[in-house]
Formats: C-alpha cells, sequence, structure tokens
C-alpha cells in the first residue's frame, strides 16, 4: 500500500541552528501534504497546509518564517524548523492526500522527533 | 471516553472484551470521518473511516457508528486485544482536506 516516509525520524540540533525534515510520499504523487506538531499526550495541531508549487498555507498563530515549508516535487515537502529553540522541541507528523480513487485517503509519515538542546 | 481536559482520558479493558471509544465532532459540515490509531512515538495509522451519508460501517473487528444528529462518532473494538494498546484520534476532514483531530483516547488491555 502506499507509504509516507520521514526523515529523519529523531534529530538533536543546538539552540539557534535550523533542522530540516523530510515527507516524502513513496507510491503516490501528493499534491498537497500537511505538517502537525504534537506534543506528549496531547492531539495532533495541523500547523499548514503543503502545496506543490505554490506557498504553504498556514494555520492561525504558527509562524511561517519559523516554520519554512518547501513542497519542490510531487513526492516530497520539508519542513524547516530555523532558530530552533527548546520549545520546538516536539514530534513532527507529516500526511499525504493520495489524489487516487475517492481522494479521500490520508497517509501519515511516522513522525520525526526533535529535541532542541 | 471523550477528551476533557488536559490529559488523555483512558480506557481500560479487559482482554477478549470489547472495547467502544467517543468522540465529539464540531463542524456539522463534516462529510468524512477517520478513525486513527496511534502507537507510542509513531504516527497515526488509520483505522477505518466513514461517510456522513452512513451512520455505520464494519471492518475486521472494528465498527464506527456516527450519529449527526448530536455530532457524535464512536468507535467499537471487538475482542479487544493487546496488540490494541495504543491512542484513538478521531478526526474529521473539513474544507481544503484538513483533518481536524479529537483530542484523543489511551486504550490500555489488560490481559
Amino acid at each position: 500500500g502506499a507509504v509516507v516516509s520521514q526523515h529523519p525520524s529523531r534529530v538533536i540540533c543546538k539552540s539557534g541552528t535550523s533542522v530540516k525534515i523530510e515527507c516524502r510520499s513513496l507510491d503516490f504523487q501528493a499534491t498537497t501534504m500537511f505538517w502537525y506538531r504534537q506534543f506528549p499526550k496531547k492531539s495532533l495541531m495541523l500547523m499548514a497546509t503543503s502545496n506543490e508549487g505554490s506557498k504553504a498555507t498556514y494555520e492561525q498563530g504558527v509562524e511561517k518564517d519559523k516554520f519554512l515549508i518547501n513542497h519542490a516535487s510531487l513526492t516530497l515537502s520539508t519542513l524547516t524548523v530555523t532558530s530552533a529553540h527548546p520549545e520546538d522541541s516536539s514530534f513532527y507528523i507529516c500526511s499525504a492526500r493520495d489524489p487516487g480513487i475517492g481522494g479521500n485517503t490520508i497517509y501519515f509519515g511516522e513522525g520525526s522527533w526533535l529535541t532542541v538542546v | 471516553g471523550e477528551s476533557v481536559g488536559l490529559h488523555l482520558p483512558t480506557l481500560s479493558v479487559q482482554e477478549g472484551d470489547n472495547s467502544i471509544i467517543n468522540c465529539a465532532y464540531s463542524n456539522s459540515a463534516s462529510d468524512y470521518f477517520i478513525w486513527y490509531k496511534q502507537e507510542s512515538g509513531k504516527g497515526p495509522q488509520f483505522i477505518i473511516d466513514i461517510r456522513s451519508n452512513m451512520d455505520k460501517r464494519q471492518g475486521q473487528r472494528v465498527t464506527v457508528l456516527l450519529n449527526k444528529t448530536v455530532k457524535h462518532l464512536s468507535l467499537q473494538i471487538a475482542a479487544t486485544q493487546p496488540g490494541d494498546s495504543a491512542v484513538y484520534f478521531c478526526a474529521e476532514k473539513g474544507a481544503g482536506n484538513k483533518l481536524t483531530f479529537g483530542g484523543g483516547t489511551r486504550v490500555l488491555v489488560k490481559p
């Protein structure tokens, strides 16, 4: 079946540096991908919608200059956390919509743990 | 259990019993709903979905019920197994294919 892959699965970075997380759709082309953030024991919060070939759409309260999203191809979206701070430490999850049959299926990646020290 | 407060509600169930997880959604215009299972440290895993023109859908050991009148969704797991221990989220799909997730319910299966 369709798979969405995230890389890296875990990353530790120093405060002030930037870190990039990749989200790839392996079996289908995804014009739309989504980035979520999840704190421990909490639900997933949508950060932004990544649109292939155009600017990402950010949810209210999410800083677009802090969380840079690039959807350069139909199978890859990247999230770059810029000038990272310890409070950015979180579990980041992407999802991708398979536009195939019905167009309703949304697959999630395995998530990326970010720790900022 | 529905999501209230700041922590995940927990449903403890004996192995072999049936589990029922409840979810209240907010948008009466939502037309597609999904249940996800999330194990510790992993991404959400699709379990079952239902469109708003249905009130029940069955899968393997799982059944989703939709009550649009009260905006309520439930997931029933038959013969709960240890591997069913996880956090379960309901999600509703809105405009732009965005998913809005419920607060989640932790299921603990006791042997």
